[in-house]
């Protein structure tokens, strides 16, 4: 069974400084992970995604690492903006993108104060 | 290009009484799913349709049934709602699998059961 395991239920951090989110998983195999953030009152939409060949994906404010040794990724905003307050989730997507049962961790909110 | 569409956006109703909670997405994909958001337990995954014409049970799917109408409709139907079924329900399209691809959420349904 693929799991992930969001086990901060909040962070807060102050405009400008870095916000670390994070994420765990059970098993091994080829895997893709990607983070959603949602806003209230509207659905997650996709922010970033790695594949379990790297160890680092960037997109602007945005770095996604995977540490497949300890079985843990992170995301990481930096500097933060009050903007970025949201829902992150992680979703693991394995089997080599033929498994269609889709699941993620519970959520962490990340508030930026200013 | 409207994406997912979810009727109604909110919702009341009664223990033992029937609903059906509509989505479709304009954007030809072939997967798709229902997930329900709780506070603290993140997003479950109710039922999910790889394709027109299957359906398949999620995390979640006492108390649910689904139908995936074609290729752009998929429903989530609750034939005697329950207060433990209040919650805030997503429903997701995926444009195809073999390697990896992000969800597609709507903005949700807020369905409050007294």
């Amino acid at each position: 069974d693929q799991q992930v395991k969001q086990n901060s239920p909040s962070l807060s951090v102050q405009e400008g400084r870095i916000s670390i989110l994070n994420c765990d998983y059970t098993n091994s195999m080829f895997d893709y992970f990607l983070w959603y953030k949602k806003y209230p009152a509207e659905g997650p939409t996709f922010l970033i995604s790695i594949s379990s060949i790297k160890d680092k994906n960037e997109d602007g404010r945005f770095t996604v690492f995977l540490n497949k040794s300890a079985k843990h990724l992170s995301l990481h905003i930096v500097p933060s903006q009050p903007g970025d307050s949201a829902v992150y989730f992680c979703e693991r997507d394995g089997s080599g993108g033929s498994n269609y049962k889709l699941t993620f961790g519970k959520g962490t909110l990340l508030t930026v104060n200013p | 290009n409207a994406g997912v569409t979810q009727t109604p956006k909110f919702q009341v109703l009664k223990t033992g009484q029937s609903m059906t909670l509509q989505c479709a997405q304009d954007m030809n994909h072939n997967s798709m799913y229902w997930y329900r958001q709780d506070p603290g337990m993140g997003l479950r995954l109710i039922y999910y349709s790889a394709s027109e014409g299957t359906t398949d049970k999620g995390e979640v799917p006492n108390g649910y049934n689904v139908s995936r109408l074609n290729k752009r409709e998929f429903s989530l139907r609750l034939e005697s709602a329950a207060p433990s079924q209040t919650s805030v329900y997503f429903c997701a399209s995926l444009k195809d699998r073999g390697f990896w691809s992000p969800l597609h959420f709507g903005n949700g349904t807020r369905l409050t059961v007294t």
